[in-house]
């Protein structure tokens, strides 16, 4: 049980290259999500999903987009990388119930020059 | 907006001393709310949650935390502090939506 796993750990992008995040989990979770990391900000919302073929925005969506096409995966892409989107992303599962909380993954570090 | 407040960005102790790492949430209802640690380049790892169940919560590594509601409070506490205690705690609501909505963390520094 490998519980939320995410690839790759660490990426170098140039600005206005694209990429994708996968988060995989397999404790047959419902709700998956995406967040990103910031020195002094917590952890923000990007996207997240209730269910397969389902998504919604977050807090901070602008410039990602996700989809969720098996229940077990939730991709993260950057299409035109820009500096602001250096950080690091979370991604996270759930059962749709409060007394569980969140699974986190180990992150994933994103530096776009 | 459904906020948490977390009141101090950085808290140093001595080993074998009480942590107290303090937060305040906003809400009109009881909320759930979590305790969640980060260790320097690690994911984040639950420590307790509160779930409208006991106000007195125990969680992992000696951890717990009380929830006051007439003080919209969820303070962590540990009575002694461990050298392996020095980490980012985050304070953590979930909302009517499941979504989580974090604070902007406190760093633990344990002095020897």
């Amino acid at each position: 049980n490998a519980g939320v796993t995410q690839t790759p750990k660490f990426r170098v992008l140039k600005t206005g290259q694209s990429m994708t995040l996968l988060c995989a989990q397999d404790m047959n979770h419902e709700y998956m999500y995406w967040y990103r990391q910031d020195p002094g900000m917590g952890l923000r919302l990007i996207h997240y999903s209730v269910g397969e073929g389902t998504t919604a925005k977050g807090e901070v969506p602008d410039g990602y987009n996700v989809s969720r096409l098996k229940k077990q995966n939730f991709l993260l892409g950057l299409e035109s990388a820009a500096p602001s989107q250096t950080s690091v992303y979370f991604c996270a599962s759930s059962s749709g119930t409060a007394t569980l909380g969140q699974f986190f993954g180990p992150g994933t570090r994103l530096t776009v020059l | 907006a459904q906020s948490v407040t977390q009141l101090d960005s950085h808290v140093s102790v001595s080993e074998g001393t009480p942590v107290l790492l303090r937060c305040n949430y906003s809400s009109s209802y009881s909320p759930s709310l979590f305790w969640y640690v980060q260790h320097p380049n690690k994911g984040l790892q639950l420590l307790l949650k509160y779930t409208s169940a006991a106000t007195l919560v125990k969680g992992i590594n000696g951890f717990e935390a009380e929830f006051k509601k007439s003080e919209t409070s969820f303070h962590l506490t540990k009575p002694s502090a461990h050298m392996s205690d020095a980490a980012e705690y985050f304070c953590v609501r979930m909302d009517s939506s499941y979504k989580l909505i974090f604070g902007s963390g406190t760093r633990l520094l344990v002095r020897p």
